[in-house]
């Protein structure tokens, strides 16, 4: 059975404050890699990653996976109050529309 | 263009009552997956469905809950005899091909339906 698991479960920082998040998988027949933001219910997606050490980036955020050590992180720099939400991180496996997801990290940024 | 519509947002039933939550995927879309989320849980895999079809419903308890996608009007999920721990939150997602793939295409969720369970 695949498996997602995330850590740290739940962060508090201040504004301005890098954070990384982790997420270590176990996979049949990796696909890819993906990261959401789930705020308010609704999870939005932020990253897709299929390839090791091959950085994705956008404004703030970004994502490298490391395949050899089955793992991925998701850094934010310089956080504001609007990052916090819950982070979700899945993997696609052996079949190509059933996502794994991990419990999520939920984030906290206080100003 | 309309996301993923899903209604109701919360549905509060009795036990032993009946639930059906609906799901209305993005305007082009065929491919629809609901997922579940129990408190302190990560999504679990529920089923998915094209027109008309299930196509893997492996993730659905074998009783008291069934999907289906008709040709015309949303995805609807139905949960029959309610019980406490049906209580969490039911997403709904949709693609125009099947799952993530290496493009743009992405997988969008609806905003979840929250059922609570007296």
């Amino acid at each position: 059975e695949d498996k997602v698991v995330q850590s740290p479960l739940s962060l508090v920082v201040h504004e301005g404050d890098t954070v990384t998040l982790n997420c270590s998988y176990e996979v049949t027949n990796f696909r890819s890699l993906l990261w959401y933001k789930q705020e308010k219910k609704a999870p939005t997606f932020l990253f897709m990653l299929t390839s090791s050490g091959i950085e994705k980036k956008s404004g703030r955020l970004s994502s490298i996976l490391d395949k050899k050590e089955l793992f991925s992180i998701l850094n934010i720099t310089a956080t504001q109050t609007g990052d916090s939400a819950v982070y979700l991180c899945a993997v696609e496996g052996g079949s190509n529309y059933k996502l794994t997801f991990g419990k999520g990290t939920l984030l906290t940024v206080n100003p | 263009n309309a996301g993923v519509m899903q209604n109701p947002r919360h549905l509060v039933r009795r036990r032993g009552q009946e639930a059906r939550l609906r799901c209305s995927p993005m305007k082009g879309h065929s491919h629809v997956y609901w997922y579940r989320q129990l408190p302190e849980e990560g999504l679990k895999f529920m089923v998915y469905l094209q027109k008309e079809n299930i196509i893997d419903e492996s993730g659905m308890p074998k009783e008291r809950f069934s999907a289906e996608f008709p040709k015309e009007g949303p995805s609807i999920l139905r949960i029959q005899q309610v019980v406490r721990g049906d209580s969490a939150a039911y997403f709904c997602a949709s693609s125009a091909i099947p799952g993530p793939v290496q493009t743009n295409e992405k997988l969008f969720f609806g905003s979840g339906t929250q059922l609570s369970v007296l």
